[in-house]
C-alpha cells in the first residue's frame, strides 16, 4: 500500500517556537508538497518541491520554509510560530512521469498554536 | 495559473439518491487534468477520479461520475445511491500539464441524510 506518512496528527506549540513538521513517502516520488487547509478557502500550496535540495514557493510561503535532504522526505519549518499558523496541514507527493497523475496525501497534522 | 471554483460549501441529500458537485475551472494550459478528492472527517485526502482534458468519454469509478463539459470549463462530480458514509467534504482540483501542483477548489460539504 503507498503511502505518505506525517509525524504528529496533532501539535500544540506555543507562539514564537520553531515547528518541525515531517513528511515521508514511500514511492519514490519525485514531487512533494506542503498545503495548507482552512475553512472556506481549500487547500493552499505553501512550498512544494520537484527534486533533492531543490524547492519552490508555492502560494503562500511567507513564516515558512522547507527541507528536502532525501528524495522520501519533506519537512516544514515554521521558524517563529503565530497564531494566524494554527491550521490543518497537509503533505502529498505525486510522480513526474511525463503524465498527469494525482497526488497521495498524508493524513494531516492539526496545529494549534497558542 | 489555475482557478478552480466550487460554489456549493454545503449540501444535503437524501440517502440512495444521487448528488451533483459543481465545479468550474479557469487555466491557459493546453493540456490538463482534473481529479476530485474526498476528505473524511478524520482528515485524509482520498483520491476519487480523475479526467483528462483530451479525454472523449467522462471519466466513472464505480457511484462516482464526472461531468466533463470543456467548453463551459466545468467538471461536476455525481455520486450515485448516496451511503451515509459519503458524507464528507469534497474538493475538485486541477493540475497543468506544464505544471507541478495541484491546485484546489474551496471544497463542499456533504451530508447524507438516513
Amino acid at each position: 500500500d503507498v503511502k505518505v506518512t506525517q509525524s504528529s496528527r496533532y501539535l500544540v506549540k506555543r507562539t514564537g517556537e520553531k515547528v518541525f513538521l515531517e513528511c515521508v513517502q514511500d514511492m519514490d516520488h519525485e514531487n512533494m508538497f506542503w498545503y495548507r487547509q482552512d475553512p472556506g478557502l481549500g487547500l493552499r500550496l505553501i512550498y512544494f518541491s520537484y527534486d533533492v535540495k531543490m524547492k519552490e514557493k508555492g502560494d503562500i510561503p511567507e513564516g515558512y520554509s522547507v527541507s528536502r535532504e532525501k528524495k522520501e522526505r519533506f519537512s516544514l519549518i515554521l521558524e517563529s510560530a503565530s497564531t494566524n499558523q494554527t491550521s490543518m496541514y497537509l503533505c502529498a507527493s505525486s510522480s513526474w512521469a511525463g503524465a498527469i497523475t494525482e497526488a497521495f496525501f498524508g493524513q494531516g497534522t492539526r496545529l494549534t498554536v497558542v | 495559473a489555475q482557478k478552480i471554483t466550487q460554489t456549493q460549501p454545503g449540501m444535503f441529500v437524501q440517502e440512495k439518491e444521487a448528488v451533483t458537485l459543481d465545479c468550474t475551472y479557469d487555466t491557459s494550459d493546453p493540456s490538463y487534468g482534473l481529479f476530485w478528492y474526498k476528505q473524511p472527517s478524520s482528515g485524509e485526502m482520498i483520491f476519487l477520479i480523475y479526467q483528462g482534458s483530451y479525454d472523449q468519454q467522462n471519466a466513472t469509478e464505480g457511484r462516482y461520475s464526472l461531468n466533463f463539459q470543456k467548453a463551459r470549463k466545468s467538471a461536476n462530480l455525481v455520486i450515485s445511491a448516496s451511503q451515509l458514509g459519503d458524507s464528507a467534504m469534497y474538493f475538485c482540483a486541477m493540475r497543468g500539464v506544464n505544471d507541478y501542483k495541484l491546485s484546489f477548489g474551496a471544497g463542499t460539504t456533504v451530508t447524507v441524510r438516513a
